[in-house]
């Protein structure tokens, strides 16, 4: 079915230590996006991915999808406080988005 | 507007009583979601919009849990005799067919 899976649910990690969450699908998506969502805010877009085994980068954070467009990565180096939240990522089938369960990060400075 | 729009911001209502949600999203935008976040908690699915019509209704908890969209934009999520358990944050988000999608700042629904 379309169903995304992410994972961790929860990740605490010491300031300046790396952070990585994941989210796969059984079936071949269309796009996969992510999102961040700031305690007591909503999701805010902040990248798309459409091409086979595609990387991009935003400063600190890496953005891979996979080769089989099945699964996706979000990795933050050095984490800094400013990254605490939740990251979802959005997997596309066909023109519906379809969000994972979110991986909440908090950082301990 | 600029954005996608939610109101009422807050809700606090008794048990029992029916509740109305509505979303006015991004116009131009095809594509409208409806979203259920408890405190702490991820995105809980309730039902998607592509126009009009609602391909997929899958994630709507209950019939109590109903929702229309006219003319194409505005959205609204109506709850029937509302529960404790259906308080939560709810967040509708719009976009274009296969683009990102634009939160709005949610309906806090409180039952008392």
């Amino acid at each position: 079915g379309q169903q995304v899976m992410q994972i961790p649910q929860y990740q605490h990690v010491q300031e300046g230590e790396d952070f990585t969450t994941y989210c796969n699908s059984s079936t071949t998506l269309s796009n996969i996006q992510w999102y961040k969502q700031r305690p007591g805010g909503h999701p805010v877009f902040l990248i798309q991915l459409v091409k086979s085994g595609e990387v991009k980068k935003q400063k600190r954070l890496t953005f891979q999808f996979g080769e089989a467009k099945k699964n996706s990565s979000l990795h933050i180096t050095a984490t800094q406080t400013t990254d605490v939240g939740t990251y979802f990522c959005a997997g596309g089938y066909g023109n519906k988005l379809v969000f994972g369960a979110g991986t909440i990060l908090r950082v301990k400075s | 507007g600029a954005g996608v729009s939610q109101s009422p911001s807050n809700k606090v209502t008794e048990k029992g009583k029916d509740v109305e949600l509505r979303c006015d999203p991004i116009s131009g935008h095809t594509a409208l979601y409806w979203y259920r976040q408890s405190l702490g908690q991820g995105l809980e699915f309730l039902i998607y919009f592509q126009g009009n019509s609602a391909p997929d209704k899958s994630g709507l908890p209950s019939d109590r849990f109903s929702a229309e969209r006219t003319g194409g934009s505005v959205s609204t999520l109506t709850i029937q005799r509302t529960q404790q358990e259906d308080s939560a944050v709810y967040l509708c988000a719009s976009s274009f067919t296969r683009a990102e999608a634009f939160f709005g700042q949610g309906t806090r629904l409180t039952v008392v």
